[in-house]
């Protein structure tokens, strides 16, 4: 079990850039979520996964944010035409369903993003 | 819509003080409600989860009661330790069948040695 991790793990663009974040989930867990983070607040849900599919997306996910998980296993997260705004650590976190037990999310490390 | 508050934002103590962080949500429906860790600049380190018919869990130095009647759950650490610093946060989940967390906004805590 070597955790869920994020790349990359820091990202400084230019307001317009597209950029592009990936997230490895725990191995055997069928669940990924992504939260976005900014200075002094808690974390804030944008999306989830179920295996492959997109079963929730935030009113935050504006239609510049497309996340994809395409085999089941790794997710991305894009940004298209960054804005300032965007700037913001983005979490992803991962867990493990199964019938009648409760699953616990771990988070990443996080990517945190600088649109300049 | 659920909402998290989590007063004071910051916090700073002597090393050896108790530490006692609270956290209130608006909405009492909640499946469980889980305390995280998180050090500058770092992901979440999740310390406790407490169920929604559970009153209390404890791990170690960690103590988190939970009063879902009246929204609120307070996180007890004692003795506190410099390495103790870092911002705590809580997080409610709505629903068996709901998935995402909501959070409060954090405590910053600081353990001066």
């Amino acid at each position: 079990d070597t955790g869920v991790s994020q790349n990359p793990r820091h990202k400084i663009t230019k307001r317009g850039q597209n950029v592009t974040f990936r997230c490895d989930p725990i191995s055997e867990h069928n669940r990924l979520y992504w939260y976005r983070q900014t200075l002094g607040q808690g974390p804030e849900f944008l999306t989830y996964f179920q295996n492959e599919a997109q079963l929730e997306k935030s009113r935050l996910l504006s239609d510049r944010f497309s996340a994809e998980r395409p085999k089941g296993s790794f997710s991305t997260l894009e940004i298209q035409r960054t804005e300032q705004g965007d700037s913001a650590m983005y979490l992803c976190a991962s867990s493990l369903v199964q019938a009648r037990l409760t699953d616990t999310q771990y988070f990443g490390p996080g990517t945190r993003l600088t649109v300049l | 819509k659920q909402e998290v508050t989590q007063i004071p934002a910051a916090l700073s103590v002597p090393e050896g003080e108790n530490l006692v962080l609270n956290c209130s949500f608006t909405d009492s429906a909640i499946y469980n409600l889980q305390w995280f860790r998180q050090d500058p600049g770092k992901g979440l380190t999740s310390l406790l989860l407490i169920q929604s018919s559970q009153r209390e869990q404890t791990s170690g130095r960690l103590n988190a009661s939970l009063d879902k009647s009246s929204g609120r759950s307070t996180l007890y650490i004692a003795a506190s330790q410099p390495g103790d610093s870092a911002t705590y946060l809580c997080a409610v989940r709505p629903g068996a069948a709901g998935n995402k967390l909501t959070f409060g906004g954090g405590t910053r805590v600081l353990v001066k040695p």
